[in-house]
């Protein structure tokens, strides 16, 4: 079965240093990857997402990074900003369906 | 764009009372509606998907009688938590999903359900 995972709980950054959220999955059927911010009280919002045909995709301040033989997957935010403090989730979607599989979440901390 | 809307935010209640979450999509068409349930600092758990006009597949251990699943419309979709206890007191979300399955879901902002 699809296992999602993150590898650190809980990341602390200063102000205007780069962040990097790391993921790791376990179905090497998934094929559609999306990262989500979630803010407390909040529903997560889509920040930036992958599918597996591609191993790097740029946003605004944020790139994903998709390491398919090793089922891999990282979100680097650059010059983190005390609003980007929040618990980021990795989802993963496997090849047939439309179901996510979360991880487990990290939780950000942008300190001054 | 992508906007979807989910009301209540916060309900507390009398154990025994039915509740209805609603859960719009605002500025597209969501042809596939997802409802989640996440417990304090934990992950999103799947608990069914729906599709427009047809009756909503469930994930494995949730109970379809305790948690009705309507999606009439492709803007609409309610969830009603029928007879809540303590125990079903949790965040509940929906998120929303435009057409093909390689289409990020929108969330709401979720609803606080307190079971008294």
């Amino acid at each position: 079965g699809e296992s999602v995972g993150l590898h650190l709980p809980t990341l602390s950054v200063q102000e205007g240093d780069n962040s990097i959220i790391n993921c790791a999955y376990s179905n090497s059927a998934s094929d559609y990857f999306i990262w989500y911010k979630q803010e407390s009280g909040k529903g997560p919002q889509f920040i930036i997402d992958i599918r597996s045909n591609m191993d790097k995709r740029q946003g605004q301040r944020v790139t994903v990074l998709l390491n398919k033989t090793v089922k891999h997957l990282s979100l680097q935010i650059a010059a983190t900003q005390p609003g980007d403090s929040a618990v980021y989730f990795c989802a993963a979607k496997p090849n047939s369906g439309y179901a996510l599989n979360f991880g487990k979440g990290t939780s950000l901390l942008v300190t001054p | 764009g992508a906007v979807v809307s989910q009301h209540p935010s916060r309900v507390i209640c009398k154990s025994g009372t039915s509740v209805k979450i609603e859960c719009r999509s605002l500025d597209f068409q969501a042809t596939t509606m997802f409802w989640y349930r996440q417990f304090p600092k934990q992950s999103l758990m799947l608990m069914a998907t729906s599709n427009e006009g047809s009756k909503a597949t469930y994930e494995q251990g949730v109970e379809k009688d305790k948690f009705l699943i309507n999606h009439a419309s492709l803007t609409l979709s309610t969830l009603t938590v029928t007879s809540a206890h303590p125990e079903d007191s949790s965040f509940y979300i929906c998120s929303g999903s435009q057409g093909p399955s390689n289409q990020p879901q929108h969330f709401g902002d979720g609803t606080r359900l307190s079971i008294l």
